[in-house]
């Protein structure tokens, strides 16, 4: 079946430094992405939409010049924590939906990565 | 706007009981309702799913059947294994993929 990625699976950074999370969709092209954020015990809070070959599109109350997406490639998108601090320590997730055509569509579900989970001391 | 309420956990339960998470959601037009599991340290995975009212979805001894006169998504297993200890997550779409909705979470700690 159709498999999501992320690099790195854990990071640990300083403060003020800044990391980046890539999402690959291994075996289909996802022209759409999606950027989650999770805090300990808690849901998924949806925090961008990344579209391929344009400006990412951000949830209310998400800094985008902190969480720089860039979606350069069918298969690739990218999240960058700029100047990280330690409230932005979580675990990030990214999904993709099926691509057209793999008889999934119809579910309408998403394909979600295996996670990265950041710390920043 | 969309959203999803499940049952407060953790919840405890010993191997072989009876497992029901209850699930109730809010949304305009005919939403695909999903389960969803992470497991310690994972991503989620997708356990069941169904997409329009009365359909059944199931896997891995897990049910949930789309009520949509009650607007619920609840999910049952039979018999419970320690295995199956996870945090289950009840979620929703639209009709396009777009808009997915998480409820909180319930953790499940499954005793041998």
């Amino acid at each position: 079946g159709a498999v999501v990625s992320q690099h790195p699976s854990w990071v640990i950074c300083k403060s003020g430094t800044s990391v980046k999370i890539e999402c690959r969709s291994l075996d289909f092209q996802a022209t759409t992405m999606f950027w989650y954020r999770q805090f300990p015990k808690q849901s998924l809070m949806l925090m961008a939409t990344s579209n391929e070959g344009s400006k990412a599109t951000y949830e209310q109350g998400v800094e985008k010049d902190k969480f720089l997406i860039n979606h350069a490639s069918l298969t690739l998108s990218t999240l960058t924590v700029t100047s990280a601090h330690p409230e932005d320590s979580s675990f990030y997730i990214c999904s993709a939906p099926p691509p057209a055509g793999r008889g999934l569509t119809d579910s309408y579900e998403q394909y979600f990565g295996p996670g990265t989970r950041l710390t920043v001391t | 706007g969309n959203s999803v309420t499940q049952m407060e956990g953790p919840v405890t339960l010993s191997e072989e009981a009876f497992l029901t998470i209850n699930c109730t959601y809010t949304a305009t037009g005919y939403p695909s309702l999903f389960w969803y599991v992470q497991y310690p340290g994972e991503g989620l995975q997708l356990l069941l799913k169904a997409t329009k009212a009365d359909d059944k979805g199931s896997n891995k001894g897990f049910e949930a059947t789309y009520r949509k006169e009650t607007t619920s998504f609840h999910l049952e297993k039979g018999s419970v294994q320690v295995s199956d200890s996870a945090v289950y997550f009840c979620a929703l779409s639209d009709r396009y993929g777009q808009n997915f909705v998480f409820g909180p979470g319930t953790r499940l700690s499954v005793l041998p």
